[in-house]
């Protein structure tokens, strides 16, 4: 159990399009979603928090009009990154917290995502 | 806030053999959460280990252990009889409160055959 897809594994847009990548907990309810960001060879960076039925929390230097943050279900959080440029070019992994099990978190499989 | 310190960005062992990864964090709460992830070539971050603070003994999992040092916010990983698939970057990781998960820097670990 708890398991957490991403679609799609791997996205290539070009500069100035916007891509959508999804999170999805299969197997239990999610009300708190995490969206990470991983440049090679460095950790995980938290960018949101994304709560079911709220606005996500962003860190800060994350800009909340670029990386928009969609969690309608305890089952999906959406990130869309509007107008993308090279250096949106990234690693993206997204966790779900099970509100049954409390401060456990299950990772995605990671969104590789180039902009050309 | 919480940190988290990995002070070794590269370790090496030999096959079978024992190694030591170390991690240290700051944290100003008195119920918290300790973790090691595995992330392989993959790059799907795997649950190693957890710790619970609260709990003084220190957790187990098969050829994984850990040395929980709670007065000196010290939380290492041993990892016995290694082998080759064990090769990957480890992160260590803190949480609390149902709040969000931070990373230290992670520690590229080879395994030489």
């Amino acid at each position: 159990g708890a398991v957490v897809s991403q679609h799609p594994s791997w996205v290539i847009c070009k500069s100035g399009t916007s891509v959508k990548i999804e999170c999805r907990s299969l197997d239990f309810q999610a009300t708190t979603m995490f969206w990470y960001r991983q440049f090679p060879k460095q950790s995980l960076m938290l960018m949101a928090t994304s709560n079911e039925g709220s606005k996500a929390t962003y860190e800060q230097g994350v800009e909340k009009d670029k990386f928009l943050i969609n969690h309608a279900s305890l089952t999906l959080s959406t990130l869309t990154v509007t107008s993308a440029h090279p250096e949106d070019s990234s690693f993206y992994i997204c966790s779900a917290r099970d509100r049954d099990r409390g401060y456990e978190q299950y990772f995605g499989p990671g969104t590789r995502l180039t902009v050309t | 806030a919480q940190t988290v310190t990995q002070s070794q960005p590269e370790m090496s062992v030999q096959e079978a053999e024992t190694v030591t990864l170390s991690c240290t964090y700051d944290t100003s709460e008195s119920d918290y959460y300790l973790f090691w992830y595995k992330q392989p070539p993959s790059r799907q971050m795997i649950l190693v280990i957890r710790q619970e603070a609260y709990k003084q003994q220190n957790a187990t999992e098969n050829r994984f252990s850990v040395n929980f040092q709670k007065a000196a916010k010290s939380f290492s990983l041993k990892i016995s009889d290694s082998q080759l698939g064990d090769a990957a970057m480890y992160f260590c990781a803190s949480t609390y409160n149902n709040n969000d998960m931070r990373f230290g820097a992670g520690t590229r670990l080879t395994v030489k055959p």
